[in-house]
């Protein structure tokens, strides 16, 4: 079945540690999003990619960093300088073909972040 | 700037009953897109529907179909015939800048 996986779906972090979030997808898009989601507030850009080795910020991407090296495979790492990283992260692909405020955008299940 | 209300934190509806959920925005754009996203239980994000703004015709979907009101820049999600499986949070989201701004959602609740 094509998708999108995210693994944990539960992490948990100590304070001054550097976590990665996996993000794989076989839907063949060439675009991938991370999203943050917190309580009574909509998604939240952190980065994304339209293409491999390329990627743009969104409008919270301090103290997050990503890598897209594969088609396939979007990991975002949560660093020690994001002050407040206890949230529910969303990862998604789209096929990139009209862009990020058009395409249909596929997400996977999520990963649960709790810093200790 | 908040640019995409729902007003409605929370809306209850009887099974099998019809309901309307709420959203607004604010663009200066002509031609745009907006969407209604589904979050079950479950947490996986699923498209509900997906609207152009140049188009006139109001998008459907079997049970869901929206009301754009270009002018007034509103765009409600009506679900006809609620179904248990409709209990969710919804989210509308508009397309701008290369990126979706998204509405802080509404939680359906499907009373049996």
């Amino acid at each position: 079945d094509g998708g999108i996986t995210q693994s944990p779906k539960y992490l948990f972090r100590k304070e001054g540690q550097n976590v990665t979030l996996s993000c794989e997808q076989n839907l063949n898009h060439d675009a991938m999003y991370w999203y943050r989601q917190d309580p009574g507030q909509g998604l939240r850009l952190i980065y994304y990619s339209q293409i491999v080795n390329d990627f743009q910020k969104g409008d919270i991407a301090e103290g997050y960093s990503v890598s897209r090296e594969k088609k396939e495979s979007f990991p975002l790492t949560v660093t020690s300088a994001q002050k407040n990283p206890t949230a529910f992260y969303l990862c998604a692909s789209s096929d990139g073909l009209a862009g990020p405020a058009v395409d249909t955008q596929y997400f996977g299940p999520g990963t649960r972040l709790t810093v200790l | 700037a908040q640019t995409v209300t729902q007003s409605q934190p929370e809306m209850s509806v009887q099974e099998a009953e019809t309901v309307t959920l709420s959203c607004t925005y604010d663009t200066s754009e002509s031609d745009y897109y907006l969407f209604w996203y589904k979050q079950p239980p479950s947490r996986q994000m699923i498209l509900v529907i997906r609207q152009e703004a140049y188009k006139q015709q109001n998008a459907t979907e079997n049970r869901f179909s929206v009301n754009f009101q270009k002018a007034a820049k509103s765009f409600s999600l009506k679900i006809s015939d609620s179904q248990l499986g409709d209990a969710a949070m919804y989210f509308c989201a508009y397309g701008r800048n290369y990126q979706l701004i998204w509405g802080a959602g509404t939680k359906l609740i499907i009373k049996p």
